[in-house]
């Protein structure tokens, strides 16, 4: 089965504080991805990629960066944290092309202070 | 932009009923449909698909997927304690199914 790892579990900072959070998943799949859930809202996506180097832009972008540097490594990126973005943070990858399945990490919670 | 939406938001159910979870989508064009459980700080994990009009079963899940109506359903037989979690409808879109949009959830209990 797919192994997606994520680090760290939890992470408190302060507002305006930066914060990256890490991915890796050792399946060669080509796709990886961050969402946020939050009660009232489920799951959302932040930033996606398909492949090193590359960046896609998802539906709730503002405040976050996100860089893939290798086909393993997906890493978000919050550099002037706001308490807005306390929330848990999902990883995922997929395998293929036209084949939807997505594995989900164990998640992030983050707390900004 | 796709929108999901699940029904009921929470639901309460004693071992062994069958349990019947309501999903519909907004955009025809969707390609498949996921549903996916998720257990108190676990991430999701995907459960079972459809992608043509109709039923398909595994186990003791059965989905059923109308696309004239843009609705889906994910029905579990003799429930147990262990199904209790929350379970999200997810719909593919986007050129090579490359996004799933998902739906808020609903939070099942199976009670012993």
């Amino acid at each position: 089965e797919a192994a997606v790892t994520q680090s760290p579990r939890n992470k408190v900072t302060v507002t305006g504080g930066n914060v990256t959070l890490s991915c890796r998943q050792t399946n060669s799949h080509n796709y990886m991805y961050w969402y946020r859930q939050d009660t009232g809202h489920g799951l959302r996506l932040i930033h996606y990629s398909y492949g090193a180097g590359n960046l896609q832009i998802g539906d709730v972008p503002d405040g976050y960066k996100a860089t893939r540097t290798t086909q393993e490594d997906f890493f978000l990126l919050l550099e002037l944290a706001s308490p807005s973005q306390t929330s848990l943070y999902f990883c995922a990858s997929r395998l293929r092309l036209n084949y939807a399945e997505q594995f989900f990490g164990p998640g992030t919670r983050l707390t900004v202070l | 932009q796709e929108k999901v939406q699940q029904s009921p938001e929470s639901l309460i159910v004693p071992e062994g009923a069958m349990v019947s979870l309501n999903c519909s989508f907004s955009d025809s064009a969707s390609q498949s449909i996921w549903w996916y459980q998720q257990h108190p700080g676990k991430g999701p994990k995907a459960l079972i698909s459809i992608f043509s009009n109709g039923n398909k079963k595994e186990g003791r899940l059965t989905v059923y997927l109308n696309r004239a109506s843009l609705h889906v359903s994910l029905h579990i037989k003799d429930s147990q304690p262990s199904d209790s979690a929350v379970y999200l409808c997810a719909v593919s879109s986007g050129g090579s199914n490359y996004k799933l949009t998902f739906g808020k959830g609903t939070l099942l209990t199976v009670t012993p």
